[in-house]
C-alpha cells in the first residue's frame, strides 16, 4: 500500500503571497490531518477532515484553511503570508473507521515551507 | 498552553545502554498515549501505544510506562541502537480533545 504523499515537498514564497498544499492520504483511509511543526513547538494541529467535512479544528487564525475532496485527497492554504509561517506541514490519514481517535494516524513527509 | 510537555529537548545516550524518554501531561481527559519517531526529512512514524487501563506496553526494545496519578508516562528504549537517534514525540488524545503532541526529545545514540 502507498504511504502518504505531500507535494510539492519544498516551498519558497515571499510575505503577502499566498500557498498550497496537497496531501494524498492512504487508500482507503478517510481521515487527514494537518499539523504545523516548527523548532520548540512541536507539532500543533491545524484541522481534521472525514468525508469532506471539517471535524476538529486548531488554534490557527483564518489564514489558514483546508478542504477535502471526495476522494479524501485534501489541500491546506495559507493566505497573506507571514514569516512566522515557515514551517514543516504534515498531513496524517487514519482510517478513523468509528469516532475514536485511537487510530494509529500515518503521516507523510511534509512540505518544508520557507517564507522570505 | 502546552498539554503534553517533553521537557527535555535533547538526550545522548551510549549504544547498548537504556534511553528513558519522559512525557508529562497536564489534561485529565487523556485516556490514550502514543510515541512517534522522526527522522531528519521524513513524517513521524508510529512506535508504541498505550491506554490509560494499562500501566506498562511492551514491544521488543521498547516499553511505555504510564503513571496516571502523575500524569507521566516514559518510553524505555533497551538497548539503544545507532538507528534510535531521532525525534521522539509523545502525543495523547481522549475524551473530544484532539491528538496533542509534545515538542520532542531529540535521541542521540553514541556508537
Amino acid at each position: 500500500k502507498a504511504g502518504v504523499t505531500q507535494t510539492p515537498r519544498y516551498l519558497i514564497k515571499t510575505r503577502g503571497q499566498q500557498v498550497t498544499l496537497s496531501c494524498s492520504p492512504i487508500s482507503g483511509h478517510r481521515s487527514v490531518s494537518w499539523y504545523q511543526q516548527t523548532p520548540g513547538q512541536g507539532l500543533q494541529f491545524l484541522f481534521e477532515y472525514f468525508s469532506e467535512t471539517q471535524r476538529n479544528k486548531g488554534n490557527f487564525p483564518g489564514r489558514f484553511s483546508g478542504r477535502q475532496f471526495s476522494n479524501s485527497r485534501s489541500e491546506m492554504n495559507v493566505s497573506t503570508l507571514e514569516l512566522g509561517d515557515s514551517a514543516l506541514y504534515l498531513c496524517a490519514s487514519s482510517s478513523l473507521l468509528g469516532q475514536a481517535i485511537t487510530d494509529t494516524q500515518y503521516f507523510g513527509p511534509g512540505t518544508r515551507l520557507t517564507v522570505l | 498552553d502546552q498539554q503534553v510537555k517533553q521537557n527535555s529537548p535533547s538526550l545522548s545516550v551510549q549504544e547498548g545502554r537504556i534511553s528513558i524518554l519522559n512525557c508529562d501531561y497536564t489534561n485529565s481527559m487523556f485516556d490514550y498515549f502514543l510515541w512517534y519517531k522522526k527522522y531528519p526529512a521524513e513524517g513521524p512514524t508510529f512506535l508504541i501505544s498505550i491506554s490509560s487501563i494499562k500501566d506498562k506496553n511492551e514491544d521488543g526494545r521498547f516499553t511505555v510506562f504510564l503513571n496516571k496519578s502523575a500524569k507521566h508516562l516514559s518510553l524505555h528504549i533497551v538497548p539503544s541502537q545507532p538507528g534510535d537517534s531521532a525525534v521522539y514525540f509523545c502525543a495523547a488524545s481522549g475524551g473530544n480533545e484532539k491528538l496533542t503532541f509534545g515538542t520532542g526529545t531529540r535521541l542521540t545514540i553514541i556508537p
